[in-house]
């Protein structure tokens, strides 16, 4: 079955590195996307990662896949106040299209 | 260009009342999904309509109905308000051409529903 899991809390300081974890349980998922959510608004790609790659770097993103694991992870470079959101890791399975799976969110909180 | 719109933003409901949530898009996006996003669960997915005429199932589609409309709108019904749908909604589209990796899911700006 579909099962993605995050964990619910995450504080850095100012200018320091974050990294968000994710798991997943289905290895037939061909990509995995991370979204950002800011207060009172919808959901937002950041970025996405296909399952046959380990690594992806988009500008201040790192994007770090371990398939053997079913581990994701969001590593966010020199952190500022306005990467204080919630963020959702999703995975699509082979075959479903654009049907996503969702995991809980994990809230980024930035400290000065 | 707008993107995903959703009407309204705020929705208070008794219980037992019904109403219809409206959402369209303007980027000529094939497929349309319906989430629904409760504390500590995440997003889930109520409905989704993958082509202009079909519509399917989702995770959560107890107490709901969904309605394409044609290509731009997919509205979500709820004939029968319970306080457990109190939750914010989300609608989203893409373009469903079959490329998941490059399909992004752009999504509205919500639409916050209490149930009494």
């Amino acid at each position: 079955g579909e099962d993605v899991e995050q964990s619910l809390f995450l504080s850095v300081r100012e200018g320091d590195s974050s990294v968000i974890n994710c798991t997943y349980t289905d290895s037939s998922s061909t990509y995995l996307y991370w979204y950002k959510q800011e207060p009172g608004a919808g959901l937002q790609l950041l970025t996405y990662i296909f399952s046959n790659m380990d690594m992806k770097q988009d500008q201040r993103l790192t994007v770090l896949l371990n398939k053997k694991d079913k581990h994701l992870s969001l590593r966010i470079a020199d952190t500022q106040t306005g990467d204080s959101a919630i963020y959702f890791c999703a995975e699509s399975l082979t075959g479903t299209a654009s049907k996503l799976t969702f995991g809980t969110g994990t809230r980024l909180q930035v400290t000065l | 260009n707008a993107g995903v719109t959703q009407t309204p933003k705020f929705q208070v409901l008794k219980t037992g009342q019904s109403m219809t949530l409206q959402c369209a898009q303007d980027m000529n996006h094939n497929s349309m999904y319906w989430y629904r996003q409760d504390p500590g669960m995440g997003l889930r997915l109520i409905y989704y309509s993958a082509s202009e005429g079909t519509t399917d199932k989702g995770e959560v589609p107890n107490g709901y109905n969904v309605s394409r409309l044609n290509k731009r709108e997919f509205s979500l019904r709820l004939e029968s308000a319970a306080p457990s749908q109190t939750s914010v909604y989300f609608c989203a589209s893409s373009g469903g051409q079959g490329r998941p990796g490059a399909d992004t899911q752009y999504f509205g700006p919500g639409t916050r529903l209490t149930v009494l």
